[in-house]
């Protein structure tokens, strides 16, 4: 079946610091891949985006790029800020009955110290 | 009022409660969604309602149960809960393609507590 396997967390950093977060998918076919965060108190925004095969998206400072040959999609940023703390989700796309399906990790929680 | 609202923020309930969270996009969607995100567990999906017809139950107790009146509201109405099902309970909506970029739009979320 479909699934997103995520690095565990909680990830603490320094600010300015180089920041990785690890996911991993697995799916039939050529999945669109995604990254959302969750700052605390509120829902989930959409960070960046890839939706074939070395596409690179890239938001904020945010980075990831779609390798299909390491099943891949890890996120980075070169210098993290205090106010990039939240919690960060990968989540693949499938289609499912017609309609399109997210099918996220379980999430890797950043915290960056000043 | 701008992208997905969700009402009431907080919720705490008995076990015997009746109560209702309600959902709305100011976004000219047409699908909705329900997620269950519990402490150190991935994003459940719940429900889907396309153009108003469910089209995804995932196996969801039927203790919960959704409702959409229309393409801007979605409701999840809530009965003799059980404690394991206190959790923040996420609304989204996106625009199917074809015609939108089938990016979802979260809500807030509603805290839910039960006792």
């Amino acid at each position: 079946g479909n699934s997103v396997t995520q690095m565990e967390g909680p990830v603490t950093l320094s600010e300015e610091a180089f920041l990785t977060i690890n996911c991993t998918y697995t799916a039939t076919g050529y999945p669109s891949l995604f990254w959302y965060v969750q700052y605390p108190g509120e829902g989930l925004q959409l960070l960046l985006k890839a939706t074939k095969a070395d596409d690179k998206g890239s938001n904020k400072g945010f980075e990831a790029t779609y390798r299909k040959e390491t099943t891949s999609f890890h996120l980075e940023k070169g210098s993290v800020q205090v106010s990039d703390s939240a919690v960060y989700f990968c989540a693949l796309r499938t289609k499912s009955g017609g309609y399109n399906k997210l099918i996220f990790g379980a999430g890797t929680r950043l915290a960056v110290h000043p | 009022e701008t992208g997905v609202t969700q009402t009431p923020r907080h919720l705490v309930m008995g076990m015997t409660n009746k109560k209702s969270l309600k959902c709305e996009q100011h976004l000219g969607h047409n699908a909705m969604y329900w997620y269950k995100q519990s402490a150190k567990k991935p994003l459940e999906l719940m429900f889907v309602y396309s153009l108003e017809e469910r089209v995804e139950n995932n196996s969801v107790p039927s203790r919960f149960s959704p409702e959409c009146p229309n393409s801007s509201h979605l409701f999840l109405h809530l009965h003799t809960l059980q404690p394991e099902d206190s959790a923040l309970y996420l609304c989204a909506s996106s625009q199917e393609p074809p015609g939108g970029s089938d990016e979802q739009f979260f809500g807030p979320g509603t805290r839910l507590t039960v006792l």
